[in-house]
């Protein structure tokens, strides 16, 4: 059974950082890339960025340039997402996601397949 | 960035009812196209992706068509456990962008 399990609520304070953590099972990490999505309360789907989980090579939203840096330890099948400078916006849920990617048509398509739990950042004075 | 835009936001309906969500693409995204389902209080769930293929596991229901800019989320014989959020979410170039989300209330 293909499993992403996060780490636990944070609360931070403001200009603080955070360290989220997604252990994956059930698979082989390095075949697949990981995305980070994350969700303000009551808001919608924001995507921030992936990790390439064979080269650790990275790719950012540009909104989030500058402050989050996605990193693995393959050794123990563990994704990680560090976002600093937190501000009281950047409040929300937290998913790690893998991509799955095939091939049709000569086209390459990706989507989210799995998906952890989520982990809850409060950012408060 | 390719901008999303689902309509309706929300939509009442009853069990049985036949539901349609629409997702429009700034430019064109082929058929780079998912749909996600989400439950309150639970991670988003795959229900198609590349515009028009069921997820392993989602019931028959649930369909998707479209290319290019204009895509469609049908849910027929709407169920109670169908009553959430559904987001649309181009994957034809970075970053993964998803629309505002479609919630159907009772």
């Amino acid at each position: 059974q293909v499993l992403l399990v996060q780490s636990g609520t944070e609360v931070k304070k403001p200009g603080a950082s955070v360290k989220v953590s997604c252990k994956a099972s059930g698979y082989t990490l390095i075949d697949y890339y990981m995305y980070w999505v994350r969700q303000a309360p009551g808001q919608g789907l924001e995507w921030m960025g992936w990790i390439n989980l064979k080269s650790g090579g990275t790719a950012y939203a540009q909104k989030f340039l500058g402050r989050v840096t996605m990193t693995r330890d393959t050794s123990i099948s563990t994704v990680y997402m560090d976002l600093s400078g937190l501000r009281s916006d950047d409040t929300a849920v937290y998913y790690c996601a893998r991509e799955y990617r095939y091939n049709w048509n000569t086209n390459d398509y990706y989507y989210m397949d799995v998906w952890g739990e989520g982990t809850t950042v409060i950012v408060s004075s | 960035d390719i901008q999303m835009t689902q309509s309706p936001s929300s939509l009442s309906a009853s069990v049985g009812d036949r539901v349609t969500i629409t997702c429009r693409a700034s430019q064109s995204i082929s058929r780079h196209l998912n749909w996600y389902q989400q439950r309150p209080g639970k991670a988003p769930k795959v229900l198609i992706y590349g515009a028009s293929s069921l997820q392993s596991g989602v019931p028959s229901r649930f369909s998707g068509s479209g290319s290019g800019t204009a895509f469609t989320l049908t849910i027929s014989d709407l169920q109670p456990e169908d009553f959430a959020t559904y987001y649309c979410q181009q994957s034809d170039s970075p970053p993964a962008t998803f629309g505002q989300g479609t919630r159907i209330e009772i």
